[in-house]
């Protein structure tokens, strides 16, 4: 049960954008339209910000969007805030075997 | 709204055992798969386990399979995790989390607070 590949760290300063890559392999990210991603705040339980690669939930700023090209799915946070720096995390289903994979983590920074 | 609270966490000595529940509201939790997912202290997010929602199919992380055990009970809304033989490094924050269907494979969308686990002699 290998992890998503992410960056460890991305920086950016406010009003800018930003994308955070989540490399997986053809057994998960590149099998399934079935990709989430959380944010994380310190101390704080992970927020689903983007499901089914793409879906936004309701109560999530449309700032959010994610996609998803062969093995790596993306999300981009556009206009950033400085309540955008938090960790981030990818999520794939992986099959009956490995079933769920998350991604190592990325650390986003608003300077 | 969802809710999710866990409790049981604690220190414990390696190879020991220890039970976390989950009790959820909010919502129809008879509907849902159920995951429990840790992140270690400075670390990243671990899926750990996950049960059908109607507790028929587990799924279990190679890290704790044989060792740790997820179940359910839907008429008390709660969901389980026994945790034997103990070690080091299940020292972690757990998470139990809601999944957006039945069979877990829609991933997770809410979460609870978690509850801290530490193993240590």
């Amino acid at each position: 049960q290998s992890a998503l590949t992410q960056p460890a760290s991305v920086s950016g300063s406010p009003g800018q954008s930003i994308t955070i890559s989540c490399t997986g392999t053809s057994s998960d990210v590149g099998n399934y339209n079935l990709v989430s991603w959380y944010q994380q705040h310190p101390g704080k339980a992970p927020k689903l910000m983007i499901y089914e690669v793409s879906k936004r939930p309701s109560g999530v700023s449309n700032r959010f969007s994610g996609s998803k090209s062969g093995n790596t799915a993306s999300l981009t946070i556009s206009g950033l805030q400085a309540e955008d720096e938090a960790d981030y995390y990818c999520c794939s289903y992986a099959g009956s075997g490995a079933f769920v994979v998350f991604g190592g983590g990325t650390k986003l920074t608003v300077l | 709204q969802v809710q999710l609270v866990e409790s049981g966490g604690g220190v414990v000595q390696p190879g020991r055992s220890l039970s976390l529940s989950c009790a959820a509201s909010g919502f129809t939790f008879s509907t849902c798969a159920m995951h429990w997912v840790r992140q270690a202290p400075g670390k990243g997010l671990e899926w750990v386990a996950l049960i059908w929602y109607d507790g028929s199919n587990k799924y279990y992380a190679d890290s704790v399979k044989g060792r740790f055990t997820i179940s359910r009970d839907n008429s008390k809304n709660t969901l389980y995790l026994q945790m034997n033989s103990l070690r080091a490094e299940d020292t972690a924050v757990y998470y139990c989390a809601r999944d957006r269907g039945r069979y877990g494979n829609t991933l997770p969308d809410y979460w609870g607070q978690g509850t801290l686990v530490t193993v240590s002699s």
